[in-house]
């Protein structure tokens, strides 16, 4: 079965400093991963995806992703980050193998100070 | 504009009184699914449909049921609500699984 771990529950940056949110997945073939932001009061918006290929993924509003097989993680990055960035992230993965049923992970909750 | 929508945004009902949550998209997704949001869980799916008339388990299915008739439209029905599923429901729709997911804004349900 697969998993997705999002091992920080917090993470706490002041603006204009860069940002590392760290994902793990297990899963047996190639994933699907997919990064999610999730503002106050809102529903789910994509941030980006992997599906295969360039194993450097960018995304809307500056983020980035980079998925690494060998470390089984898929760590989201933004160089600078802005008080708009505040909010939930989620990680998940989609199985390829037939599969339907994507497994979020339990979130990291960013908090940007001024 | 291209929308999942959901309606109520806002419920709250007693133990065991029959309740149905809508779900609805512009976007003629063929993949439509229902998560529940809890705090420290992330989202857990209920259901998934991958087209009408097809529909199978999530994660977390017990106490709900679905329905799909039309591709636009995705209920959720809670026959007999408990406490324990008080949440906040999410309903998402995608072209398929590859696809971006579009999410809806959310149910927040209390059963009392």
């Amino acid at each position: 079965a697969q998993s997705v771990t999002q091992p920080d529950i917090h993470i706490t940056v002041s603006e204009g400093a860069s940002l590392e949110l760290r994902c793990n997945y297990s899963y047996g073939a190639t994933p699907y991963l997919f990064w999610y932001v999730q503002s106050p009061g809102q529903g789910l918006q994509l941030l980006l995806k992997y599906f295969s290929g360039d194993t450097l993924v960018q995304g809307i509003k500056g983020f980035e992703a980079e998925f690494k097989r060998s470390q089984s993680s898929f760590n989201l990055r933004k160089p600078s980050v802005h008080w708009s960035d505040a909010a939930e992230y989620f990680c998940a993965v989609g199985a390829s193998g037939g599969s339907y049923i994507p497994t979020f992970g339990r979130g990291t909750s960013l908090i940007v100070h001024p | 504009e291209a929308q999942v929508t959901q309606n109520p945004r806002y419920l709250i009902t007693v133990t065991g009184k029959k309740l149905t949550v809508t779900c609805s998209q512009n976007m003629n997704h063929e993949y439509m699914s229902w998560y529940r949001q809890d705090p420290g869980l992330g989202l857990r799916q209920i259901y998934y449909s991958m087209n009408v008339e097809v529909t199978d388990k999530g994660d977390v299915p017990e106490g709900y049921k679905v329905s799909r008739k039309e591709k636009r439209n995705f209920p959720l029905i809670l026959e007999s609500p408990s406490p324990n599923q008080t949440s906040l429901y999410f309903c998402a729709s995608s072209k398929t699984l590859k696809e971006t997911q579009y999410f809806g804004p959310g149910t927040r349900l209390l059963v009392l």
